[in-house]
């Protein structure tokens, strides 16, 4: 089955500058790949999704990047802000008959003043 | 609450008891999913449904049942088999065109 790794555990950054997450996964045939935010003690939240004819995806201070080739996709935040403080989520989908969303383990993304 | 609904919010068992853990959902979603999250480990998918009466084992379903008898309802089952059963419990559905999933507000479970 799939298998998504996901890098950096914990992850501090200074308010202003840009917070990079990356993930890998296993299954070349995996076509969809969503980025979700889990503040404390909430739901997760879909933040940004890419789908694997697109190499990236860009929405205000938020960036997703994949490389097919490499198996690889990346959030990139720019200007942080306190409210970004949260745990990030990547996830990898597959088409099929067992089609479902396979996480990573998750980041702490902690911005400071 | 999003159109997906977890109850209750807080849940304490007992050692040897069996809790059921309540979703619902008014999306029309097809697909319905349940994930355990413990601190550090992510999402791990306990089971899932992709159509009203049928459901499959995720990584994690030792110790726990479920049943899909209608399209808004998930119920999970944490029976006495399952170990190790504290942790915070999330509910999830889908609609198969766009594959990005809900969730809901979580149970979080505690044995007492």
């Amino acid at each position: 089955g799939e298998n998504v790794e996901q890098h950096p555990s914990t992850l501090s950054v200074q308010e202003g500058d840009s917070a990079v997450i990356k993930c890998t996964y296993s299954d070349s045939a995996s076509n969809y790949f969503p980025w979700y935010k889990q503040e404390l003690g909430k739901r997760p939240q879909l933040i940004i999704d890419i789908r694997s004819n697109v190499g990236e995806k860009k929405d205000q201070r938020i960036a997703v990047t994949l490389n097919k080739t490499a198996k690889h996709f990346s959030l990139h935040i720019t200007e942080t802000q306190p409210e970004d403080s949260a745990v990030y989520f990547c996830a990898a989908y597959r088409t099929g008959t067992a089609s479902k969303l396979t996480f990573g383990t998750g980041t702490r993304l902690q911005v400071t003043l | 609450d999003g159109g997906i609904t977890q109850s209750p919010k807080y849940l304490f068992r007992k050692e040897g008891q069996n809790v059921t853990l309540s979703c619902e959902q008014n999306l029309n979603h097809d697909a319905m999913y349940w994930y355990r999250q413990d601190p550090g480990q992510g999402l791990r998918l306990i089971y899932y449904s992709q159509i009203v009466n049928d459901f499959q084992k995720g990584d994690i379903a030792e110790g726990y049942s479920v049943s899909r008898e209608k399209k808004e309802s998930f119920p999970l089952t944490v029976t006495s088999a399952q170990k190790n059963p504290t942790a915070f419990y999330l509910c999830a559905s889908s609609q198969g065109t766009t594959r990005s999933y809900t969730f809901g507000s979580g149970t979080r479970l505690t044995v007492v």
